[in-house]
């Protein structure tokens, strides 16, 4: 079974700066990884699929990179809207089940 | 638009069951697999199980198997899970999740706004 792990749990940072965030997977799952975005009360968005694609809609802001066992997402410029928990998930077609990693919360400073 | 609506949650005891339903809109219902995925508050997400596009395959995360069970109607466009025997660490929100095409990875591309089930004495 993978297990995600994401770093750091918790990042206060201003609108106007640059974050990256971490997700290290416990083996290589290459580039099949997707990043979300959920705010209170709401259910998640997603932003990246396949280590590196932005979803339909999603801001040129979120870029992801990475592949095998390590992945970031950067956010270039935060944007007050930007403030809430990401998670990272990985799913196969075989067994289909999916794993997601305990979220990174940014708040606003 | 593209849609998933959930419904059905509530407060239940201990041991006892409760149905949730995801009506879809928008898109071609048939053509995918389609998940529900549970939070607990103020905790992280848990893939809970699966169903293919055409119904025919299930799974599920072992701590379920045996008490839920998904299924879908693809003439309502509709996804259930049926929970029995239903305990404490069941409580959470439940939300359900469409995959993604095959271009875009393994993802979930549509989600539900969530619905919730309590299960307490």
């Amino acid at each position: 079974e993978i297990v995600l792990t994401q770093s750091p749990a918790t990042l206060s940072l201003s609108p106007g700066e640059r974050v990256t965030l971490s997700c290290r997977a416990s083996q290589s799952v290459n580039s099949q990884l997707a990043w979300y975005q959920q705010k209170r009360g709401q259910a998640p968005r997603l932003l990246i699929y396949d280590a590196s694609n932005r979803a339909t809609g999603i801001p040129a802001r979120f870029s992801g990179s990475g592949s095998g066992t390590d992945f970031t997402l950067t956010i270039s410029s935060l944007e007050t809207e930007d403030f809430a928990i990401y998670y990272c998930q990985h799913r196969t077609k075989w067994p289909p089940g999916a794993t997601f990693g305990p979220g990174t919360k940014l708040d606003i400073k | 638009q593209v849609q998933l609506v959930e419904s059905g949650g509530g407060v239940v005891q201990p041991g006892r069951s409760l149905r949730l339903s995801c009506a879809a809109s928008g898109f071609t219902f048939s053509n995918y697999g389609m998940h529900w995925i549970r939070q607990v508050p103020g905790e992280g997400l848990a893939w809970v199980a699966v169903i293919s596009y055409n119904g025919n395959t299930e799974y599920y995360e072992d701590s379920v198997k045996g008490r839920f069970t998904i299924s879908r109607d693809n003439f309502k466009d509709t996804l259930s899970l049926q929970m029995n025997s239903l305990r404490p660490e069941d409580t959470g929100v439940y939300f359900c999740a469409k995959e993604s095409a095959a271009k875009i990875g393994l993802a979930y591309d549509v989600w539900g706004q969530g619905t919730a089930v309590i299960v307490s004495s």
